[in-house]
């Protein structure tokens, strides 16, 4: 089945510096990947869409200076976040799709837990 | 835009029990529903999911209902065990564009 991976999977940072998450689709080509945030408790919020080879697609309320996202390639894309507060501190996940006719279907990365002092 | 209503919000129930979890949407052109199951610190996993044009689906204890006319589909799980307990999510997407839109999500305990 389609797997997705992402790294690291936990990260405890200070105040200001930048920390970068990679996701990766390790059996197959991701045409779009989608990064969420999820805070204790909540639902899904999705932060932006990316596409290989263009610029994310970001949600309104959403600052792309301070998430920056890196589709380079089919099955990699970066989630940066800048000048890291402790009020960005949440869980990352990001996913992987396919382009559209009957593969529909998401496949999650396990997330990652950032946490900034 | 689309919008996914989730209820119950909580649902506790006891071991072998049956589980209901509802979502509604609002935009008639979404055809793809998948569910997600999420534990604790985990990713969430597909578990069951289904298409406009089939009103129903079942995978052993899981199965999903469509009613496209009222816009509502339903997560069922029968003969509940305690590993089950988990946060579910539903979501409604449109085919080709397949950006979907989550619900609330459902916090699902189930008691030995």
């Amino acid at each position: 089945g389609a797997v997705v991976s992402q790294h690291p999977s936990r990260v405890i940072c200070k105040s200001g510096t930048s920390v970068k998450i990679e996701c990766r689709s390790l059996d197959f080509q991701a045409t779009t990947m989608f990064w969420y945030r999820q805070f204790p408790k909540q639902s899904l919020m999705l932060m932006a869409t990316s596409n290989e080879g263009s610029k994310a697609t970001y949600e309104q309320g959403v600052e792309k200076d301070k998430f920056l996202i890196n589709h380079a390639s089919l099955t990699l894309s970066t989630l940066t976040v800048t000048s890291a507060h402790p009020e960005d501190s949440s869980f990352y996940i990001c996913s992987a799709g396919t382009s559209g006719g009957l593969s529909d279907t998401q496949y999650f990365g396990p997330g990652t837990r950032l946490t900034v002092l | 835009g689309e919008n996914v209503e989730q209820h119950p919000s909580t649902l506790s129930v006891q071991e072998g029990d049956s589980a209901v979890i509802k979502c509604t949407y609002s935009d008639s052109a979404s055809n793809y529903f998948p569910w997600y199951k999420q534990e604790l610190g985990k990713r969430p996993q597909l578990i069951i999911d289904i298409r406009s044009n089939v009103g129903e689906k079942k995978d052993q204890r899981i199965a999903v209902t469509l009613n496209k006319t009222a816009k509502h589909f339903s997560l069922h799980i029968t003969e509940t065990q305690p590993e089950d307990s988990a946060v579910y999510f539903c979501a409604a997407s449109k085919g080709g564009s397949y950006i979907p839109t989550f619900g609330r999500g459902t916090s699902l305990i189930v008691h030995p």
